[in-house]
């Protein structure tokens, strides 16, 4: 059974603090990874993907992937209260679909 | 250019009455997916579709029905609605295998009473 982990959380922050977002998978032959946001209430929106080794950045948000350690983990600069959701983490195996991660909720507060 | 379009947008059905979810995509994407998200939890593949005329089943496909006429549709079938059905619905397309994540639509949020 091929696995996306994710804490759940909740994950509180202060408002312009670095938010730190981890996942971890469990297929090593995993080739493309998603970062979606989802307000409460609302369907799911593709915020950042990352295919490499390493970071990928924009604007306030940065992907980091470590294909070695299996790990995908997503930075938010500067966090605003608007920034309070639930993230999901996904990835794809190289099959028809991706798996998500039951998201961590992220809190922002002023 | 409208994306993933679901209807309806909340539904409340009966015990044993069925129900047909619609969803339409206006992208020409090859890849749709049925998902339901239950308060608090992840997102649980229903069926998913590589193209028009095929169809398969993801991890929790008992209950459900699709069919894929066309690129742009892919209907979700419920069959005798049971309480365990009870949870938020989202379609979502993707022009390619796992290359480019997957758009949703707004969702169709159903209770069976």
């Amino acid at each position: 059974q091929k696995e996306v982990e994710q804490n759940s959380g909740p994950l509180s922050v202060p408002e312009g603090a670095i938010a730190s977002l981890n996942c971890t998978y469990s297929d090593r032959g995993s080739q493309s990874f998603f970062w979606y946001r989802q307000y409460s209430g609302k369907s799911p929106e593709l915020i950042m993907s990352i295919y490499s080794n390493g970071d990928k950045e924009d604007g306030r948000f940065t992907a980091q992937l470590n294909k070695a350690s299996q790990y995908v983990s997503l930075l938010i600069r500067d966090s605003q209260p608007s920034d309070s959701a639930t993230y999901l983490c996904a990835v794809n195996d190289n099959t028809d679909k991706l798996i998500f991660g039951t998201g961590t909720r992220l809190q922002v507060f002023p | 250019n409208a994306g993933v379009t679901q209807t309806p947008k909340f539904r409340i059905l009966k015990i044993g009455q069925s129900m047909t979810l619609q969803c339409t995509q206006d992208m020409n994407h090859n890849y749709m997916y049925w998902y339901r998200q239950d308060p608090g939890m992840g997102l649980k593949l229903i069926y998913y579709s590589v193209g028009a005329g095929i169809t398969d089943k993801g991890e929790v496909p008992n209950g459900y029905n699709v069919s894929r006429s066309t690129t742009e549709d892919f209907p979700l079938r419920l069959e005798l609605a049971a309480p365990s059905q009870t949870s938020v619905y989202f379609c979502a397309s993707s022009p390619a295998q796992g290359i480019y994540g997957y758009t949703f639509g707004s969702g169709t949020r159903l209770t069976v009473v």
